[in-house]
């Protein structure tokens, strides 16, 4: 139990469908996060929130839509997604964004797969 | 673009050896953490390391901060089977909240 649970744990969608991943975390933690992860590839950020506040966006396409309802859930609409769009979505919190020394709280990821 | 190069990619060792992976970069960093991802999992904090030179020590496992806080290397001694997994370094910019991770080292210990 890491204290970040993330739903589901597998996903495969079609390249039409709408779906959403989901984190909670338990932690009392105030910034949550949505890393991509690729083969190969280092974590890319995605989105940043701060006391539920979107702090960052680092250029995702819009196909992505994040949520973050409250500082202890955070979810990843997922619309008309493409084939390279497939990967392990992992959601991170720490206890707040302006401290990074910290470091992440991860889940364990959601493999996704668009077909 | 601040980039962080781990070495060697991929390392397949036997059980009870030793080995050294690497993190480098050109940009100093305020601390550096080192994270393992085991299959299937994410990624778990191990340590972070702020000041240059820094050396920790988790059980069978000795963390370094190169004197100019640009780098830094992981050593494990006398490997085990749990010991595997990919190995993620991630530089830490205190100053504007950032944290810049590398590809990773990818360990199996086979027993």
């Amino acid at each position: 139990e890491t204290g970040v649970t993330q739903t589901p744990r597998h996903l495969v969608m079609g390249m039409t469908n709408k779906k959403s991943l989901k984190c909670e975390q338990h932690l009392g933690h105030n910034a949550m996060y949505w890393y991509k992860q690729s083969a190969k590839k280092p974590l890319e950020l995605m989105f940043v929130y701060n006391f539920k506040e979107q702090t960052e966006n680092n250029s995702v396409p819009s196909r992505f839509s994040p949520e973050c309802p409250n500082s202890s859930h955070l979810f990843l609409h997922l619309h008309t997604l493409q084939p390279e769009d497939s990967a392990l979505y992992l959601c991170a919190s720490s206890p707040t964004q302006g401290a990074p020394i910290y470091g992440y709280t991860f889940g364990s990821g959601t493999r996704l797969t668009v077909v | 673009t601040q980039l962080l190069e781990q070495s060697p990619q991929f390392l397949s060792i036997q059980e009870g050896e030793n080995l050294t992976v690497y993190c480098n970069s050109s940009s100093v960093f305020s601390s550096l953490q080192w994270y393992r991802q085991e299959p299937g999992e994410g990624p778990v904090l191990l340590v972070t390391v702020v000041t240059g030179g820094e050396v920790k020590k988790l059980k069978r496992l000795t963390f370094q901060f190169g004197d100019a806080r640009k780098d830094s290397s992981l050593h494990i001694t006398a490997a085990q089977p749990g010991d595997t997994g990919l190995y993620l370094c991630a530089g830490v910019h205190t100053s504007y909240d950032k944290v810049i991770f590398g590809p990773g080292t990818s360990l199996s210990v086979i027993p």
